[in-house]
């Protein structure tokens, strides 16, 4: 079963509208964090923002902010007044169990999201 | 300052040669890994390593062989490359034991075989 599931191949948004980037995830352990990283057509791998899953308030970073809805198992990322350098693939990604180490993440199939001038 | 080097770039190179990708972290992380991300750019973990230990081994062919000779650097060895072997790969670090544990990950390496 997918551990992560990213439901938007691509998004097309106007520029300075906010954008939400859906994201599902899957895991019985109470103890998880959840990850959002951009990847620009450059190609690296950009950390945004980090949930742990005992965390009470929603994660804000700048123009990024997670939607955490533990019940429903979801954590989208909120973009508000998107730019045009936010045109980038966008990955939500889950690390499950505390952080004891190394432990890996599983990633979502990725959101290719365009901002229209 | 780069805080997660991999070299090189890109690496295009035959069938049945053997290649090697380095990464290096100044981040003071005890952490590192690496990942491969193939054409359809899903990513997936290969290795880890926590000070210099193998933790994550993530049913990858023999012929990738990491090492990890202090903490700072971790290499990718391959051997006999197939075509199958062509991806981009990414090296990332992270210091365990601060409840996020948050990787930070290279610019990724785009191997070729051909």
């Amino acid at each position: 079963a997918q551990k992560i599931t990213q439901t938007q191949p691509g998004m097309f948004v106007q520029e300075k509208e906010a954008v939400t980037l859906d994201c599902t995830y899957d895991t019985s352990d109470p103890s998880y964090g959840l990850f959002w990283y951009k990847q620009p057509s450059s190609g690296e791998m950009i950390f945004l923002i980090y949930q742990g899953s005992y965390d009470q308030q929603n994660a804000t970073e700048g123009r990024y902010s997670l939607n955490f809805q533990k019940a429903r198992k979801s954590a989208n990322l909120v973009i508000s007044a998107s730019q045009l350098g936010d045109s980038a693939m966008y990955f939500c990604a889950m690390r499950e169990g505390r952080d004891r180490g190394a432990q890996k993440l599983v990633f979502g199939q990725g959101t290719r999201l365009t901002i229209n001038p | 300052d780069t805080a997660v080097s991999q070299t090189p770039k890109y690496l295009v190179t035959q069938m049945g040669n053997d290649k090697s990708i380095k990464c290096e972290q100044n981040l003071g992380h005890d952490t590192m890994y690496w990942y491969k991300q193939d054409s359809k750019k899903f990513l997936k973990i290969m290795f880890s390593y926590n000070n210099k230990e193998l933790i994550i081994n993530e049913t990858v062919p023999n012929r990738f062989s990491p090492k990890s000779p202090d903490k700072a650097h971790l290499n990718l060895h391959i051997n006999s490359l197939e075509l199958g072997d062509s991806a981009v790969y990414f090296c990332a670090s992270s210091r365990s034991g601060t409840g996020k544990n948050i990787q930070y990950f290279g610019a990724g390496t785009r191997l070729s075989v051909l």
